[in-house]
């Protein structure tokens, strides 16, 4: 079955340590993005990117670093100059944009809650 | 600037009851506006999708109204039922980019 797959789903980090979460796609889409989401607030945009070995910061970027090196696969390092990590984060791809009707498919989530 | 507005924020209805729950949008240029359905804990997942020509589309007890000149859109629920309860987001793609604009989504509550 084609799909979005984020890893793990619960992730608990100690202040101070980097983590990164797994955002792996077999739909043979272009575009891949990273969301952050906090109760009571919309998806923020984390960063996203069009093409392989290309990405672009998002309205929050700081404390975050991706990389592309695979189309299918765009993981998301959570470092410790990111102050309030504590979050649910959700992984986003869509194929290219000259595509009609466009759409956003997204993962499950993780969880990260800094203990 | 490019925005999406939903209204209300949160909403709670009987069981059975209908709803309808607010999108306003300032993106532009325009494409198409879909509303997904977020249960909590999980990811979104699509429930509709409205292009610029299309003013209303069903998807079972889901109806969703598009008035591309004042920028409005809605989904009415039908018949609540309790696994309506959830988060809906408004999402509006503009033809240009591949940037997605989310709306702060409405907290949908039914009680039995």
């Amino acid at each position: 079955d084609g799909g979005i797959t984020q890893s793990p789903k619960y992730l608990f980090r100690k202040e101070g340590q980097n983590v990164t979460l797994s955002c792996e796609q077999n739909l043979n889409h272009d575009a891949m993005y990273w969301y952050r989401q906090d109760p009571g607030q919309g998806l923020r945009l984390i960063y996203y990117s069009q093409i392989v070995n290309d990405f672009q910061k998002g309205d929050i970027a700081e404390g975050y670093s991706v990389s592309r090196e695979k189309k299918e696969s765009f993981p998301l390092t959570v470092t410790s100059a990111q102050k309030n990590p504590t979050a649910f984060y959700l992984c986003a791809s869509s194929p290219r944009r000259q595509v009609v009707n466009t759409e956003a498919f997204f993962g499950q989530g993780t969880r990260l809650t800094v203990v | 600037k490019n925005q999406v507005e939903q209204s209300p924020q949160s909403l709670i209805i009987l069981e059975g009851k209908n709803c309808t729950l607010q999108c306003n949008y300032t993106v532009s240029p325009f494409s198409n506006l879909r509303w997904y359905k977020q249960d909590t804990g999980r990811g979104p997942v699509s429930l509709t999708i409205m292009t610029f020509s299309e003013n209303t589309k069903s998807n079972g007890r889901y109806t969703a109204t598009l008035d591309a000149d004042t920028k409005q859109s809605s989904l009415h629920i039908t018949a609540s039922q309790l696994s309506d309860s959830a988060s809906y987001i408004c999402v509006v793609n503009p033809n240009t980019g591949n940037q997605f604009y989310f709306g702060t989504g409405t907290s949908l509550t039914v009680i039995p």
